[in-house]
């Protein structure tokens, strides 16, 4: 059974403090993705990747990084946590145009990670 | 730039009602994806069809069917005989053909009481 799975489902840090959310997939796709999701913005595109060592920009990478050393992980890093970065946090991942359905996203279960 | 406007922010029926949620996209791409996704409670999102803009027949499976509509840039998704387990947000999303990038619109929370 296809799986994405993410570090943690709940996460609480400080202000100041770095942060890893770290994602892993078992579906050997090329492309891994880091959204987050807040209420009424629905979910928007972090960073992604699309191959071991690469990685592009979405929509809001400010204040996060990211590190994909092996096809199946792919982290998120927060630098220096800020309380404008509690949200919920969802990696996806998608294979290539060889396999079928190949732009379907699988997702994680999502961590909820609060900012005090 | 592209855009996925889900107006309804909540719709709440009666079980075995029908309910239809409405997905209007912006693309200047003649080659595009659109999906439809649902989010339990338990957080994870799980794929539920994905069309290519030049596939316009509706779909039907089981109690749910979607109608896309190019004239009118929408995809729309029906849910026939409501259940309290069909009880979760809906996201409408597009993706460009040949691209990484999906944009999805806000959700849509659907409740449905027994």
């Amino acid at each position: 059974d296809v799986k994405v799975t993410q570090s943690s489902r709940y996460l609480v840090k400080r202000t100041g403090e770095k942060v890893f959310l770290e994602c892993v997939q078992d579906m050997d796709h090329e492309n891994m993705f880091w959204y987050r999701q807040d209420p009424g913005l629905g979910l928007r595109l972090i960073y992604f990747s699309y191959d071991v060592k690469m990685k592009e920009k979405g929509d809001i990478p400010e204040g996060y990084s990211v590190s994909r050393e092996k096809k199946e992980r792919f982290s998120l890093i927060l630098e220096s946590a800020s309380t404008n970065q509690t949200s919920m946090y969802l990696c996806a991942s998608s294979g290539t145009g060889d396999t079928l359905n190949y732009n379907e996203q699988f997702f994680g279960p999502g961590t909820r990670l609060t900012v005090l | 730039a592209q855009k996925v406007t889900q107006a309804q922010t909540e719709i709440s029926v009666v079980e075995k009602e029908d309910v239809t949620l409405d997905c209007v996209y912006e693309t200047r791409d003649t080659t595009y994806y659109l999906f439809w996704y649902k989010q339990p409670p338990s957080g994870e999102l799980v794929f539920l069809i994905r069309r290519n803009s030049f596939d316009e027949q509706n779909e039907i499976s089981g109690r749910y069917s979607w109608n896309f509509q190019k004239s009118t840039s929408s995809f729309n998704f029906t849910i026939t005989a409501s259940q309290v387990v069909d009880s979760a947000v809906y996201f409408c999303a597009l993706q460009s053909a040949g691209g990484f990038k999906t944009i999805f619109g806000a959700g849509t929370r659907l409740f449905v009481k027994a």
